[in-house]
């Protein structure tokens, strides 16, 4: 079965500072993955998503992840944190045998200090 | 263009009682899926219809059920409501078909408190 493990509840960062956020997944064959960022209050916005072409990701606001088969790991980062990326992000996998259904982490909660 | 749309935006019940939630997909979508979000939680898949037809369902009671109509918009019914249930329910929607690597777009969410 596919899962998906997000390491950290809640990350803290400095404005300015390297955002890393971390996300390992278990599946049986290649992955599709996907970050999204969910602000309060509001729905889900895709950041990036990987579908076996290059492995490291561009994604919107200057968001990138790597995708490494041999860490089973696709981790999110974003050179310099701007306080307006506080906001919860989830990774996801897709479900080989079922387009349209995705697995989420738990999720990691983003805050930028000034 | 509109992306995926649902109504209502909040609502509140008591237990015992139905709910309906709406979701209209992006233009040119044609499937749906439907997610349940529990306070400081990831998502959950409840189910997910391509071309009217239900093509998945995930762990959750027979209270929960849901259909799609020929515009490829999608309504969630809940029956029975248990305090449980509290929650925001993610309508997403997909180009569909077979790929596992289609990009899934979702609504703002519909914030049910049953009380």
């Amino acid at each position: 079965a596919q899962s998906v493990t997000q390491l950290g509840s809640h990350v803290s960062v400095s404005e300015g500072a390297l955002v890393l956020l971390r996300c390992n997944y278990s599946s049986s064959v290649p992955p599709y993955l996907f970050w999204y960022v969910q602000y309060p209050n509001q729905g889900l916005q895709l950041l990036l998503k990987y579908t076996s072409a290059a492995t490291l990701v561009k994604g919107i606001n200057g968001f990138e992840a790597e995708f490494k088969k041999s860490e089973t790991s696709f981790h999110l980062t974003k050179p310099s944190a701007h306080m307006s990326d506080a906001a919860e992000y989830f990774c996801a996998v897709s479900d080989q045998n079922q387009g349209g259904k995705l697995i989420f982490g738990q999720g990691t909660e983003l805050s930028v200090k000034p | 263009d509109a992306g995926v749309t649902q109504s209502p935006t909040h609502l509140i019940k008591t237990r015992g009682q139905h709910v309906t939630l709406r979701c209209s997909p992006i233009s040119g979508h044609k499937s749906v899926s439907w997610y349940q979000q529990v306070l400081g939680q990831g998502p959950q898949f409840i189910f997910q219809y391509y071309e009217k037809e239900e093509r998945g369902r995930g762990n959750f009671p027979d209270r929960f059920s849901a259909r799609q109509f020929p515009n490829y918009s999608s309504e969630l019914n809940v029956n029975a409501l248990l305090l449980g249930d509290s929650a925001l329910y993610l309508c997403a929607s997909s180009l569909g078909g077979s790929s596992s690597g289609n990009t899934i777009y979702f609504g703002e969410g519909s914030w049910l408190t049953v009380v």
